[in-house]
């Protein structure tokens, strides 16, 4: 069973542009969560989506937005990029919404903001 | 708020040592608790979680009680291995979500032979 896919793995951008991520969640999971993480605040939730609704949102500027297709597959997108949005972004899938289901998480892609 | 309150690392342990990896939290209600790890180049995978009060989550030889007198849920290892080196997370979601997690800051921990 393939796991959660995250492309690109590797991303460079300039400030003030914008960036689309993308994550494909394993087979049957329809839950998808996104991740921001790095080394001055560690990991800290973007957001969550189900059924293609963005069911619980952390504490991220409108800047951050995403959204889930049919498939469960996920994007999320980074408008007007500042240097501190430089991070590896984690996306983590699951079946369903309770703690019975685990997160279970890509590699991630690391993002580089110059 | 939530919060988690993590061990500070870097640790370094011979092989065979025991492993603690202290974590602390601070949620309304009743959080579920985790530890998850995250090995070199690899993404987070969960070791182990505990639900409610007193359960014990266990994994990998790896355990861990849900202590909620002391708000604490302290990961440990009777006998480490090298290949346990790596990233150790606490972790907590609350009712708005469990898939809402509250990370602590990771503990590296690098067993040498």
């Amino acid at each position: 069973k393939a796991g959660v896919t995250q492309t690109p793995r590797y991303l460079i951008k300039t400030r003030g542009q914008q960036v689309t991520l993308s994550c494909s969640p394993i087979s049957g999971h329809r839950s998808v969560s996104w991740y921001q993480q790095t080394p001055g605040q560690g990991l800290q939730f973007l957001f969550e989506y189900f059924s293609e609704t963005q069911r619980n949102k952390g504490n991220f500027p409108g800047r951050f937005s995403g959204r889930q297709f049919s498939n469960s597959r996920s994007e999320m997108n980074v408008s007007t990029l500042e240097l501190g949005d430089s991070a590896l972004y984690l996306c983590a899938s699951s079946r369903d919404r309770t703690s019975n289901s685990p997160l279970h998480f890509g590699n991630g892609t690391r993002l580089t903001v110059t | 708020g939530n919060s988690v309150t993590q061990m500070e690392g870097p640790v370094t342990l011979s092989e065979e040592a025991f492993l603690t990896i202290n974590c602390t939290y601070t949620a309304t209600g009743y959080p579920s608790l985790f530890w998850y790890v995250q090995y070199p180049g690899e993404g987070l995978q969960l070791l182990l979680k505990a639900t409610k009060a007193d359960d014990k989550g266990s994994n990998k030889g790896f355990e861990a009680t849900y202590r909620k007198e002391t708000t604490s849920f302290h990961l440990e290892k009777g006998s480490v291995q090298v290949s346990d080196s790596a990233v150790y997370f606490c972790a907590l979601s609350d009712q708005t979500g469990a898939n809402n997690l509250f990370f602590g800051t990771g503990t590296r921990l690098t067993v040498i032979p």
